[in-house]
């Protein structure tokens, strides 16, 4: 299947570390995204990064994707404790369908 | 600017009862809408997408159908709800044709008791 399955599945952190989380997917894409979930809420969207780009910032996001892995990370850096949430990555499979990974639940401790 | 409003916001109804969750979009037209399930500390299950009014694609056989009236009105249903239909379900609108970012409404929390 196209699943992406992020690593670790939680991470906890003080306020002011960075986070790294990782993503796996297993066919070819066009583009991956992430997205962030608070507790009980719907998902938003964070950043969509290319299949012909490395690297891509946004404020404090930085995400990376390797098509030869078949991978990307997303770092938060200096985290703070509204980043507590589970993110998710996703890849279209089709023209429409958006397949998400389990997601990785962040834990910002103040 | 686009909206996307759920609701209801929680609901606890009996294995057997009937189910209808509504999903509207505004500040846009022709989207694309879709319905997700998401388990206790699970990623989303995508339902059901739709392109268009009264184009529905199911992605999952289930006890669960789809339906949109209007352009910006999806609505999920069920005639006889199972214990196995409890779950956060998402409603979410992309773009025509881009699919790759989607807004998601606020969820609604759904135990079947």
């Amino acid at each position: 299947s196209q699943q992406g399955e992020e690593d670790p599945q939680a991470l906890s952190i003080q306020e002011g570390e960075n986070a790294t989380m990782n993503c796996s997917y297993k066919t070819s894409i066009n583009n991956l995204q992430w997205y962030r979930q608070n507790s009980g809420r719907g998902l938003v969207h964070l950043i969509l990064i290319r299949s012909n780009e490395r690297e891509k910032h946004s404020g404090r996001l930085r995400v990376t994707l390797d098509t030869s892995k078949k991978s990307s990370s997303l770092l938060i850096t200096a985290s703070r404790a509204a980043d507590t949430a589970s993110y998710f990555c996703a890849t279209l499979t089709g023209a429409n369908n958006l397949f998400f990974g389990t997601g990785t639940r962040l834990t910002v401790i103040p | 600017s686009q909206t996307i409003h759920q609701w209801p916001a929680t609901l606890v109804q009996p294995v057997g009862s009937p189910l209808s969750l509504e999903c509207t979009v505004e500040g846009t037209s022709n989207p694309n809408l879709y319905w997700y399930r998401q388990a206790a500390g699970r990623g989303l299950q995508l339902l059901f997408y739709s392109v268009g009014i009264g184009q529905i694609s199911s992605e999952v056989p289930q006890n669960l159908s789809a339906s949109r009236p209007q352009d910006r009105q999806f609505i999920l249903s069920s005639k006889k709800l199972l214990l196995s239909d409890s779950g956060f379900y998402l409603c979410a609108w992309s773009q025509t044709g881009m699919a790759d970012t989607q807004y998601f409404g606020p969820g609604t929390r759904l135990t079947v008791l």
